[in-house]
């Protein structure tokens, strides 16, 4: 069974308007869980990470997410998106050692 | 302060021939990790380097072999390719092996075998 589990494979959004990008987490994995963007022909770029305490999570460029242990989710929020924030989301966490499992990938399209 | 680089940056190969690639972690980083990342997938953990020992596998076959050296920076060798190694591959350095210090990645190297 996949570890991380991101629910959508595409989000298409208008500009300025909120999204919200889910991913589950089984009990296989850790829960030092994260965030990560990547634009196209780059690598990634880390957005933000929960390691513990708060469970909610401020990142760059205006993302938070939230750590629900009971819902075993991490959502990934914006309460407006721009043009520029159109690029591949990939949640993450540890699975063994510092080794990261990535998700499949949420493919987010802010048009305006 | 230069961050992760790999090198090339394109490269295409034909079925059975070898292929090195190249990082070169960020200044202070001493762990090298490696990831497959197929067309349209998240990236896949291959390796991780610590002290010039590979620390942590995934679940990748014994073609895919890795080296680090004195100053840290790494290679990833891949024998007998085949078609389905087609794809980007992520070099990531942390500093240490603790699960709270951040790896940054690099641009990659996108491994085309034809």
């Amino acid at each position: 069974a996949q570890s991380v589990t991101q629910l959508d494979s595409q989000v298409p959004v208008f500009e300025e308007a909120p999204v919200e990008l889910r991913c589950n987490y089984s009990s296989s994995v850790s829960v030092y869980l994260f965030w990560y963007v990547q634009y196209p022909n780059q690598g990634l770029q880390l957005l933000l990470k929960y390691l513990s305490g708060s469970t909610l999570v401020k990142g760059i460029n205006g993302f938070e997410a939230e750590f629900n242990k009971s819902q075993t989710s991490f959502h990934l929020r914006k309460p407006s998106v721009h043009i520029s924030d159109t690029a591949e989301y990939f949640c993450a966490a540890h699975q063994a050692g510092t080794a990261l499992i990535f998700g499949k990938g949420t493919t987010l399209s802010v048009s305006s | 302060d230069a961050g992760v680089t790999q090198s090339p940056t394109h490269l295409i190969k034909t079925r059975g021939q070898q292929v090195t690639l190249r990082c070169s972690p960020k200044s202070g980083h001493d762990t090298v990790s490696w990831y497959q990342q197929a067309l349209g997938q998240g990236p896949q953990f291959i390796f991780q380097y610590y002290e010039e020992e590979e620390r942590q596998r995934g679940n990748f076959p014994d073609r895919f072999s890795g080296h680090q050296f004195p100053n840290y920076s790494s290679e990833l060798n891949v024998n007998a390719l085949l078609l389905g190694d087609s794809a980007l591959y992520l070099c990531a350095s942390t500093k240490g092996t603790s699960r709270t210090n951040e790896q940054f990645f690099g641009p990659g190297t996108r491994l085309t075998v034809l």
